[in-house]
């Protein structure tokens, strides 16, 4: 089966503009997280969305950040404006059960660069 | 606070000696444990967990890893590394059984030396 896909892998911008990030769970994976790494430091959760609902989204931190998840397949994560510290790499997950013991799938990631 | 601590940011091993890369949390109670890797462009791959019982855990790849309570520890170990496990291992914990998020540690990367 196809893995979890994240694109861009890379990405470049300035301060103040807009990314998008996606990911793709693997197909029938109800549950999806976002984590994102900050350089050099611990991989944090952000959200977990159950289908098209968010379940948690208590790591988001702050409203420039936005995501969705239309029709419960792929996800998306907005940065509006995007700022320094934003940059990092943002890990997307998805999973079969909602419960970490059910194992989550990562994707490769896509590093955030703001400049 | 509660957290999960890789003491060790960088670690170099020759190919073919023992390695073993440590974890400890703070928590109140038993967590969940989880160990991951992330080889250079790949995403993070689960290599084993411990949920209960036998307090030594074996996973993939060769790789090993000890609870031991009274240390709040979870150490992964190999006894014999190849090239191919440099790598970033990244130690992890659910705080209860049915936890819906991972908490991680800062990760430690895996040097190998020919």
């Amino acid at each position: 089966e196809a893995g979890v896909t994240q694109f861009p892998s890379h990405s470049v911008i300035e301060k103040g503009q807009t990314v998008t990030l996606r990911c793709d769970p693997i197909s029938g994976h109800d549950n999806l997280y976002w984590y994102r790494r900050v350089m050099g430091k611990e991989i944090k959760f952000l959200l977990h969305f159950v289908k098209e609902s968010k379940q948690d989204e208590s790591g988001m931190p702050n409203n420039r950040f936005l995501a969705e998840r239309t029709g419960g397949t792929y996800s998306t994560l907005k940065v509006q404006p995007a700022e320094l510290e934003d940059s990092g790499v943002y890990f997307c997950a998805s999973s079969q059960g909602s419960a970490v013991g059910y194992g989550y799938t990562f994707g490769s990631g896509t590093r955030l660069t703001v400049v | 606070a509660q957290s999960v601590t890789q003491p060790d940011i960088h670690i170099t091993v020759s190919e073919g000696a023992s390695l073993e890369l440590r974890c400890n949390y703070s928590y109140g109670a038993t967590p969940y444990l989880f160990w991951y890797v992330q080889s250079p462009g790949q995403g993070l791959q689960l290599l084993l967990k411990y949920f209960s019982g036998d307090t030594l855990v074996q996973g993939i790849k060769g790789f090993e890893a000890e609870f031991k309570r009274s240390q709040s520890s979870f150490n992964l170990r190999k006894p014999s590394v190849h090239w191919s496990d440099a790598a970033e291992y990244f130690c992890a914990v659910a705080l209860i059984q049915g936890a819906q998020k991972l908490v991680f540690g800062q990760g430690t990367r895996l040097t190998i030396n020919p």
